[in-house]
């Protein structure tokens, strides 16, 4: 298994400007979520889901969209990038007491 | 809303001496409490999950509890060694399903040898 896995590994961005993070997972895990790590801030949820075509929103979410069309893949879409979504990206996968996390995308926005 | 306190930000110890991370949270209806490791530049690795139903969970040299009423939890690591030396985060899930984690801030722990 590859576990989870996050492309990019760092992504530059002018203001303004749209991406997508992508997470996939191999474990058929159900529930999937993402969170952004500031310094000082600890990891804050952007958006979660509990099963393919189900998502919700978390503590942060303006600017960001989610999808969930299948089990595997939960990317993240930035709609118009901003300064203050500089920030790493960490999405996780998890099923009863597993739980893993990607290595993170580290986002910078000019 | 949830809030989730670790204290100290950082810690510096000698190699071999036991050591007491803490975790404090405002809301004590959660269903459970895990502790994680953060190594620079990488992801998260989950160390221990304490169910709301139990007191401790033991792995190896970490042993975790819960007290619930209070609203702490304690990281215990025996023994401790260099490579025990990165960040600490604990995270609290009000659900069955880990998908939705209020973290703390984390410790930053140096074993120096």
């Amino acid at each position: 298994n590859a576990g989870v896995t996050q492309t990019p590994k760092f992504q530059v961005l002018k203001t303004g400007q749209s991406m997508t993070l992508q997470c996939a997972q191999d474990m058929n895990h159900e529930y999937m979520s993402w969170y952004r790590q500031d310094p000082g801030m600890g990891l804050r949820l952007i958006h979660y889901s509990v099963g393919a075509g189900i998502t919700d929103q978390g503590e942060v979410p303006n600017g960001y969209n989610v999808s969930r069309s299948t089990t595997e893949d939960f990317p993240l879409r930035l709609l118009s990038a901003a300064p203050s979504q500089t920030s790493v990206y960490f999405c996780a996968s998890t099923q009863g007491r597993e739980q893993y996390f990607g290595p993170g995308t580290r986002l910078t926005v000019t | 809303k949830q809030e989730v306190t670790q204290i100290p930000a950082a810690l510096s110890v000698p190699e071999g001496e036991n050591l007491v991370l803490n975790c404090s949270f405002t809301d004590s209806a959660i269903y459970n409490l895990q502790w994680f490791r953060q190594d620079p530049g990488k992801g998260l690795t989950s160390l221990l999950l304490i169910q709301s139903s139990q007191r401790e969970q033991t792995s190896g040299r970490l042993n975790a509890s819960l007290d619930k009423s209070s609203g702490r939890s304690t990281l215990y690591i025996a023994a401790s060694q260099p490579g025990d030396s990165a960040t600490y985060l604990c995270a609290a899930d009000p659900f069955f399903g880990n998908e939705k984690l209020t973290f703390g801030t984390g410790t930053r722990l140096t074993i120096i040898p």
